[in-house]
């Protein structure tokens, strides 16, 4: 049984570029959660994803994008990337929006330069 | 506004002994609570919650503290394991915001010395 995995691990781009990231959920769960995680901080709510519509969003701006595909997997996008974008990404899976347990993957490494 | 805050960056115990963590936090409106622990290169890993009608969760060694009075939540382990040094995040969540927009904590590492 595959837990949440995401792709890529690590990623260096610079300012201004554009940047996708990817998860596939825990099998079996159908609700996907971005997170940024900065340097020294706790992992910080950027929007949760069910039924392929973005179900609730924290307080990051709307260069902050995503989406949800039909097999419940999910891409965080990020335009217009500064240097305060570097962070680890963290995607979460749980089934239902209601559930409070989230099961996490390991993040994505993102250096902005 | 940090919603959550865990005020001990760093906590070190001996092999055996209890390690309590701390955690405080300023919305009434939470009333669901989490620990994770996180080791270098994974995600944050569920660890045990409590739900705000209740005052203790216990699960094997690890307790879970909620005082809704001070607002404030505690996680003992016991007795303290080295596999235990990681860093544990404290997280809240609200029907209001919802069960998936977990409110962090800065988290502390807590290191088990054998």
């Amino acid at each position: 049984d595959a837990g949440v995995t995401q792709s890529p691990t690590h990623l260096i781009k610079t300012r201004g570029q554009q940047v996708t990231l990817r998860c596939s959920p825990k099998s079996g769960h159908d609700t996907v959660s971005w997170y940024q995680q900065a340097l020294g901080q706790g992992p910080q709510f950027i929007f949760q994803y069910y039924e392929e519509e973005e179900r609730q969003r924290g307080n990051f701006p709307d260069r902050f994008s995503g989406h949800q595909f039909p097999n419940y997997s999910s891409e965080l996008n990020v335009n217009a990337l500064w240097l305060g974008d570097s962070a680890l990404y963290l995607c979460a899976s749980s089934l239902r929006p209601d559930n409070n347990e989230q099961f996490f993957g390991p993040g994505t490494r993102l250096t902005v330069l | 506004d940090q919603q959550v805050k865990q005020n001990s960056p760093s906590l070190s115990v001996q092999e055996g002994r209890i390690s309590i963590l701390n955690c405080d936090y300023t919305n009434s409106m939470f009333d669901y609570f989490l620990w994770y622990k996180k080791y270098p290169a994974e995600g944050p890993t569920f660890l045990i919650s409590i739900s705000s009608i209740k005052d203790k969760n216990e699960d094997g060694r690890f307790t879970v503290f909620l005082n809704k009075s001070a607002k404030h939540l505690s996680l003992h382990i016991v007795p303290s394991q080295p596999g235990d040094s990681a860093v544990y995040f404290c997280a809240a969540s609200s029907l209001q915001t919802g069960a998936n927009n977990l409110f962090f904590g800065t988290g502390t590492r807590l290191t088990v010395i054998p």
